[in-house]
């Protein structure tokens, strides 16, 4: 099945840093979503955005549905521990009424 | 409010055997979709349930089936089991058939020996 391609694949980062992460697919979106996956539980949900170009924010995490509404981003402001996990993008399509889920970011924050 | 439950939490099968795993959705929501995440992965789309039938399949084979109850509880059934579908199996459910929306169980933990 199709997996979007999320960047970067890992991230170390420092207590107090911003962090970026994206997501890029070959196909178009109807609705962006991200997640957080703790180990050995289920992904939660962060953000979902509706509209190419729309910017939301959920706390210190902020995600824009990109214009080509082939991509997406997310960014987490002054990062802490309990950022620590694994993020993923999903897209989700109207017409093919699924979800897609991208390949993970792994972010590691040292106090 | 309970979310949504799978069990068993862990299991262990041998090759060919068979496995049945279970869901009960988020109170409220009636459709059920089955996802599968090998490690170091992101979920993949197994299937999706509505009104008790089988609406939407990804790229998997037969050997991959379920059920949804008249509750809106699902089950996923794997035949045949292989050394490849070691992995982490999540359910998820929303609020009607094309809801954008999902929420996660914490996954079925399933090594197959």
């Amino acid at each position: 099945g199709q997996q979007l391609n999320q960047s970067p694949q890992s991230m170390f980062i420092q207590e107090g840093e911003d962090v970026s992460m994206n997501c890029t697919s070959s196909s178009i979106f109807n609705t962006w979503l991200w997640y957080k996956q703790d180990p050995g539980e289920g992904p939660v949900l962060l953000i979902a955005l509706y509209k190419a170009g729309e910017l939301t924010s959920n706390g210190r995490l902020t995600a824009q549905f990109g214009i080509t509404r082939k991509d997406s981003f997310l960014n987490i402001s002054a990062s802490i521990p309990s950022d620590v996990g694994i993020y993923f993008c999903a897209g989700f399509s109207n017409t093919g009424n699924q979800f897609y889920f991208g390949t993970g970011t792994s972010l590691t924050v040292i106090p | 409010d309970a979310g949504v439950t799978q069990s068993p939490t862990h299991l262990i099968k041998t090759r060919g055997q068979q496995v049945t795993l279970r869901c009960s959705p988020k109170s409220g929501h009636d459709t059920v979709s089955w996802y599968q995440q090998a490690l170091g992965q992101g979920p993949q789309f197994i299937f999706q349930y509505y009104e008790e039938e089988e609406r939407q399949r990804g790229n998997f084979p037969d050997r991959f089936s379920g059920h949804q109850f008249p509750n809106y509880s699902s089950e996923l059934n794997v035949n045949a089991l292989l050394l490849g579908d070691s992995a982490l199996y999540l359910c998820a459910s929303s609020l009607g058939w094309g809801e954008d929306i999902q929420y996660f169980g914490a996954g079925t933990r399933l090594s197959v020996l």
